[in-house]
């Protein structure tokens, strides 16, 4: 979707970190998620944040929330072979929380 | 526990042709969804469903509607298949609480 925005690649090296950055344009957004997909498979919710919250960490997950910016991140810690998916950021508006979602970010981790 | 379910997993489909795309959901999720998912493009709405008896418009539902006569159920039609239809369709469904949609695993439709 054209409001949310991610970069479409990006390599680490097993056990390193994963930064995984995406920008929105709705200010009226109040959930904003990430979602996991495995190749030939649906979305997998990751975790989410409410967008009066700067932070969430949910295990080897952290979500940071820059609100001024309409920036969102996501970091994996110590990433694993089993961390290679798409990784998609979306936000959540309207009264059945429609989600509009950004084009995907392909995280390949390296050996 | 089925969760999310769609029917079929893959069609190839003449132009021209009508199609119906089955979704059902045993969570009772009041709200329902249908995206599209293409390359480059992430996933966008088509339709959705607040509830039962009810339905409104995403980003995308030109060629495409829906129906909601029970809670379980939302099937999505494409009246005249066009090759631009051509995409994987994940069917979505969530309390409406506004936390988790819960995906299906997808329909891969090719319009030829």
């Amino acid at each position: 979707g054209e409001d949310v925005e991610q970069s479409l690649f990006l390599s680490v090296r097993e056990g390193d970190s994963s930064v995984i950055n995406c920008t929105y344009t709705d200010s009226s957004s109040t959930y904003l998620y990430w979602y996991k997909q495995e190749p030939g498979a649906g979305l997998q919710l990751l975790t989410y944040i409410f967008s009066n919250m700067d932070m969430k960490q949910d295990q080897r997950l952290t979500v940071l929330l820059n609100k001024k910016d309409k920036h969102l991140s996501l970091r994996i810690a110590d990433t694993q072979t089993g961390d290679s998916a798409i990784y998609f950021c979306a936000e959540g508006r309207g009264s059945a929380r429609q989600l509009t979602f950004g084009s995907g970010t392909q995280l390949t981790v390296l050996p | 526990i089925a969760g999310i379910t769609q029917a079929p997993t893959s069609q190839i489909l003449a132009a021209g042709r009508r199609m119906t795309l089955r979704c059902t959901q045993d969570m009772r999720h009041n709200a329902m969804y249908w995206y599209r998912q293409d390359l480059g493009l992430g996933l966008r709405l088509i339709h959705y469903s607040n509830t039962a008896g009810t339905t409104g418009k995403g980003e995308v539902p030109d060629g495409y509607s829906v129906s909601r006569a029970n809670t379980d159920d939302f099937p999505l039609t494409l009246a005249s298949a066009v090759p631009s239809q051509t995409s994987v369709y994940f069917c979505a469904s969530s309390s409406g609480e506004g936390n988790e949609q819960f995906f299906g695993p997808g329909t891969r439709l090719t319009v030829l």
